[in-house]
């Protein structure tokens, strides 16, 4: 059984730019959420995506947008990048069953830098 | 929105001691999560917490829940350097969304 993984490890880009961030989630899994993680602070969630749509979402503006392929995969992009942007961004996989998500295991994360 | 708070942010302790990490959150949530965090590392999941009254240990760490006092601890016996890391806990409403919400966590620092 695999784990989540993510890529890239780390990115470092300038502002104004845009990224997109990718994770494959755990076997068995159904459910890709993002997080945001600034320098000392707790995850921040971004969005969550089950069956290939979002299915909720955190306060974060419409320029990050993400995508949920078939085999569970998701990706993460934001455009026009700000400096505030810079963070760890955490993958999540879970099993929905029975009206609810199961416990989320995280990915290794993607640190962003954007100067 | 549904609050967490962890205290203390910062935990200093010597090896062999005891202390406990405190976390209240501000609405009926339905499961409570801790995790673990290296530096420059993922979350790696300690403990779910799904009832009141619930408790579970792992090696030097034991997690219980008050869902009554909204307040969860995550108590350290006889510390060892292995323990230095920073530790999460999160809540979630048990929905189909499975938004947790995070506190800022406490960076604990085990010294010799």
């Amino acid at each position: 059984e695999t784990g989540v993984t993510q890529s890239p490890t780390h990115l470092i880009k300038t502002r104004g730019q845009q990224v997109t961030l990718r994770c494959s989630s755990q076997s068995g899994h159904n459910t890709v959420s993002w997080y945001q993680q600034a320098l000392g602070q707790g995850p921040q969630f971004i969005f969550q995506y089950y069956r290939e749509e979002e299915n909720g979402r955190g306060n974060f503006p419409p320029r990050f947008s993400g995508l949920q392929f078939p085999n569970y995969s998701s990706e993460l992009n934001v455009n026009a990048l700000e400096l505030d942007d810079s963070a760890l961004y955490l993958c999540a996989s879970s099993l929905i069953w029975g009206g609810a998500t199961d416990t989320q295991y995280f990915g290794p994360g993607t640190r962003l830098t954007v100067l | 929105e549904l609050k967490v708070e962890q205290n203390p942010l910062f935990l200093s302790m010597q090896e062999g001691k005891n202390y406990t990490i405190y976390c209240n959150y501000s609405t009926t949530s339905d499961r409570l999560y801790w995790y673990r965090q290296d530096p420059g590392k993922s979350l790696e999941s300690l403990f779910v917490l799904l009832s009141n009254g619930a408790v579970k240990q792992e090696g030097r760490l034991m997690a219980s829940l008050d869902t009554k006092a909204r307040l969860s601890t995550l108590h350290i016996t006889a510390a060892v350097h292995d323990l230095s890391a920073t530790y999460f806990c999160a809540v979630d409403r048990g929905s189909t969304l499975g938004r947790l919400y995070f506190g800022r966590g406490t960076q604990l620092t085990v010294w010799p």
